[in-house]
């Protein structure tokens, strides 16, 4: 069975700031992981996905998130936030089946 | 290209009504999923297709729930008797057949409210 932890369910940076959010995942078999972000009132679009190639992903609006496997782990990074960043982010994992299992989510604010 | 498409948007029903959602997947996108995006929940798995089939539909909640594909391309998701713990944002996905390391490219959602 697979199962996502965003640790902090809100996040709140300065603009200009390092974002970074956290995702821990848990599988039986090698995991496809991914992130994907949320706009109010709109569908999710994925932001980077791993797939085993290359554990350090680049994405797009300049995210990127790093797997580690021996701390299960995939967090999301950008070195300096924009206003356009503001959010909900959510990780998720999918391995075994097709289905995504994903995490609680992470709202995202950006400061001015 | 044209996305992943919902209708209705938003749906307002009475508490025992039947409603169904529609999905409009991307052409040539064989497989299809249904989630489900509630407060309390966060985003849930409902059912995925392949083609016209259901190998997996084990995240149904009751079977008041049910949905159908055909032509391999458009699916229903219908609720029957509906009631309040049905109010969400109901999600589609689609996916080309390339494997299980593809992202799944999502519609906008209907939101539902059940009153």
């Amino acid at each position: 069975a697979q199962s996502v932890t965003q640790l902090g369910s809100h996040v709140s940076v300065s603009e200009g700031a390092l974002v970074l959010l956290r995702c821990n995942y848990s599988s039986s078999v090698p995991p496809y992981l991914f992130w994907y972000v949320q706009y109010p009132n709109q569908g999710l679009q994925l932001l980077l996905k791993y797939t085993s190639a290359a554990t350090l992903v680049k994405g797009i609006n300049g995210f990127e998130a790093e797997f580690k496997k021996s701390e299960t782990s995939f967090h999301l990074t950008k070195p300096s936030a924009h206003m356009s960043d503001a959010a909900e982010y959510f990780c998720a994992v999918r391995g075994g089946s097709e289905k995504l299992v994903f995490g609680k989510g992470t709202k995202l604010t950006v400061n001015p | 290209g044209a996305g992943v498409s919902q209708s209705p948007s938003n749906k307002v029903t009475e508490k025992g009504k039947d409603v169904e959602l529609r999905c409009d997947p991307i052409s040539g996108h064989t497989a299809l999923y249904w989630y489900r995006q509630s407060l309390g929940q966060g985003l849930e798995f409902l059912i995925y297709f392949q083609g016209n089939s259901a190998p997996d539909k084990s995240g149904l909640p009751s079977d008041r729930f049910s949905a159908e594909r055909t032509g391999g391309s458009v699916s229903t998701l219908t609720i029957q008797r509906t009631q309040q713990e049905d109010s969400a944002v109901y999600l589609c996905a689609s996916s080309p057949p390339q494997g299980v390391q593809v992202e799944q490219f999502f519609g906008p959602g209907t939101r539902l409210t059940v009153l």
